[in-house]
């Protein structure tokens, strides 16, 4: 079991490119979240999917912040227009629904020049 | 809305005392409690869940005892070792309204010297 698979570990953007963030869940388990996590703000959730379907994006920025899983082995974050206020690690989870554990990736740590 | 108060920025103890680092909650539903511990860049890794009033589950020497009473949950060791040393966060999980998102604390750092 290679845990939670997130990609690319570091991107580095400049403001106003776009940035793609790939998850890919732990096999069998139903439910992807997606974090991120700053000094200032902590940890703060974004949104998750449950059997590829999204179920909360009430952490997401509306704008320029979207979410898919188009399949049960892999989940993206797009954000477009990149700003250096989104500069900040982000974490994607993966749950077996109903085991109340969620397995954290290593993140993505996006730097905004 | 749910929250979770951490009202330790920073801890620092010494090795071979007790670890002791506070969380309070405030949740609309039935609170899930979960501690998560984080060591220098490594993901964040379930260290203890709760969903029981007064149980105490307990890992790695940690334990911690869910009181819905005083909305609590705080995280405690006997005795504090060197490899404790990492970012600790308490979370809360909604159970009661179907979502699985954890809302986290702010995190206290916790550094353990010889």
């Amino acid at each position: 079991n290679a845990g939670v698979i997130q990609t690319p570990r570091h991107k580095v953007t400049g403001k106003g490119q776009e940035a793609t963030l790939w998850c890919e869940p732990i096999s069998g388990h139903s439910a992807v979240f997606w974090y991120r996590q700053t000094i200032v703000q902590g940890l703060e959730f974004l949104t998750y999917f449950r059997n590829q379907a999204p179920i909360d994006d009430s952490g997401m920025p509306k704008e320029r912040f979207s979410a898919q899983m188009p399949n049960q082995s892999h989940s993206t974050l797009k954000i477009q227009s990149t700003q250096p206020q989104d500069s900040a690690v982000y974490l994607c989870a993966s749950e077996h629904w109903g085991g109340y554990e969620q397995y954290f990736g290593p993140g993505t740590r996006l730097t905004v020049l | 809305g749910d929250s979770v108060t951490q009202t330790e920025g920073l801890v620092t103890l010494t090795e071979g005392l007790p670890v002791m680092l506070n969380c309070t909650y405030q949740s609309t539903y039935s609170p899930f409690l979960f501690w998560y511990v984080q060591h220098l860049n490594e993901a964040p890794k379930l260290l203890l869940k709760s969903f029981t009033d007064n149980k105490r589950p307990e890992h790695q020497g940690f334990h911690a005892t869910l009181h819905k009473s005083s909305s609590s949950f705080h995280l405690q060791k006997s005795s504090a070792q060197l490899s404790d040393s990492a970012l600790y966060y308490c979370a809360l999980s909604d159970r009661g309204t179907n979502t699985g998102k954890l809302t986290f604390g702010d995190g206290t750092v916790l550094t353990v010297k010889p």
